[in-house]
């Protein structure tokens, strides 16, 4: 069965440094997201991308955050220079068509901010 | 800014029982709810969804009702068992935008043996 594969399970680094974080979404998904959780709260939208193009984003998602589809399957999430605030777990969603809702989650990239 | 409540963050059910999770939800621009179950250390896995035009859907031991004017939904498992015990998310969107979803804190299911 197909399903969204997210690199690397787990992610430290130090307050300033940039991480990009990997998604391979389901191949023939035409929609794709961010979220995450921070520990102990509840799972929140980051940002939905289609069409090579941010469709909506959160107010999270500020300057500090980029995504890309550099390529036909892979799909990154950038944190530029990463805060304390930054660590959480990050999941990837893919949706496949117009008229579906479901979204399908990878497992989560963990990333620590020290 | 809580459009999406789980008001128990736990719930323990004696195996071959019935589990109902319940959640309600604020928005009444949502038109599609979602169940996610989570195991730790994973990520959702998609369980059951419904449409706003409908107010029950089921698949096998799993079942979604919804009230849409009490805009409160509920998840029966139907019989529990040990397997199911995990966190469960209630989610919910809107056919405006990107059809993002808003996600409830979630509750814990315990399936005791």
């Amino acid at each position: 069965e197909p399903e969204v594969t997210q690199t690397p399970s787990h992610q430290v680094t130090q307050m300033g440094q940039e991480v990009i974080l990997r998604c391979v979404p389901i191949s023939n998904h035409l929609y794709f997201y961010w979220y995450r959780q921070i520990l102990g709260q509840k799972v929140e939208f980051l940002v939905s991308f289609y069409n090579n193009e941010i469709s909506e984003k959160s107010e999270i998602f500020d300057d500090q955050f980029s995504v890309e589809r550099p390529d036909g399957s892979n799909f990154t999430l950038k944190i530029r220079s990463t805060k304390l605030e930054d660590s959480a777990m990050y999941f990837c969603a893919s949706r496949s068509t117009d008229i579906s809702y479901e979204q399908y989650f990878g497992p989560g990239t963990r990333l620590t901010v020290t | 800014d809580q459009q999406v409540k789980q008001n128990s963050p736990s719930l323990s059910v004696q195996e071959g029982r019935i589990s109902i999770l319940n959640c309600d939800y604020t928005n009444s621009m949502f038109d599609y709810f979602l169940w996610y179950k989570k195991y730790p250390a994973e990520g959702p896995t998609f369980l059951i969804s419904i449409s706003s035009i409908k107010d029950k859907n089921e698949d096998g031991r799993f079942t979604v009702f919804l009230n849409k004017s009490a805009k409160h939904l509920s998840l029966h498992i139907v019989p529990s068992q040990p397997g199911d015990s995990a966190v469960y998310f209630c989610a919910a969107s809107s056919g405006a935008g990107s059809y993002q979803l808003t996600f409830g804190k979630g509750t814990k299911l315990s399936v005791i043996p």
